[in-house]
């Protein structure tokens, strides 16, 4: 069964530094988001990515985050210089609606440590 | 914009026995999509049943069903013959549509107890 992958499994670093999150999401999918869970809360939306653009973006999405499909199948999310409160669980999830049900497969997540 | 609750905070249940974890939302959608995903120590987000809105059936997988109440926007799960596998967060989370962002409820945490 086709599933959405996420690598590295847990990252580590430094204040103020860059880091990339990569993403595969399952091959015939359209749609591509990106989620967030700091430990112990809920799961909040980050950014949705549709046609090779944003189609929508939480508040927590400011200029610090990026989104890039740089080739046909990996989905990034760049944290530009990142910050204590951005250690956390990121999610993967993409769906698509040629099936109908519009459900989002999610991958199974990577855990940032920001020291 | 759409809201999610979760009044159960912690639950916990017997092994074998049945268990019914709430979730109501608000929404001004006439069609949307619900669904509950188990979210174990492992910290993976796995689908355990969706449930579209102008279905009125309610959707059913193996031992998990739900109680869909539109008219309440009430979505709960009920997972029969508990097993020790099922101890895991459970959330609820609704989306009006494909592309649109999921809205999730706070979460539940479930105990089952051998």
């Amino acid at each position: 069964e086709p599933e959405v992958t996420q690598t590295p499994s847990h990252q580590v670093t430094q204040m103020g530094q860059e880091v990339i999150l990569r993403c595969v999401p399952i091959s015939n999918h359209l749609y591509f988001y990106w989620y967030r869970q700091i430990l112990g809360q809920k799961v909040e939306f980050l950014v949705s990515f549709y046609n090779n653009e944003i189609s929508e973006k939480s508040e927590i999405f400011d200029d610090q985050f990026s989104v890039e499909r740089p080739d046909g199948s990996n989905f990034t999310l760049k944290i530009r210089s990142t910050k204590l409160e951005d250690s956390a669980m990121y999610f993967c999830a993409s769906t698509t609606r040629a099936d109908g049900t519009d459900t989002q497969y999610f991958g199974p997540g990577t855990r940032l440590t920001v020291l | 914009a759409q809201t999610v609750t979760q009044s159960q905070p912690e639950m916990s249940v017997q092994e074998a026995e049945t268990v019914t974890l709430s979730c109501t939302y608000d929404t001004s959608e006439s069609n949307y999509y619900l669904f509950w995903y188990k979210q174990p120590p492992s910290r993976q987000m796995i689908l355990v049943i969706r449930q579209e809105a102008y279905k009125q059936q309610n959707a059913t997988e193996n031992r998990f069903s739900v109680n869909f109440q539109k008219a309440a926007k009430s979505f709960s799960l009920k997972i029969s013959d508990s097993q020790l596998g099922d101890t895991a967060m459970y959330f609820c989370a609704h989306t009006p549509n494909a592309g649109n962002m999921l809205t999730f409820g706070g979460g539940t945490r479930l105990m089952v107890k051998p």
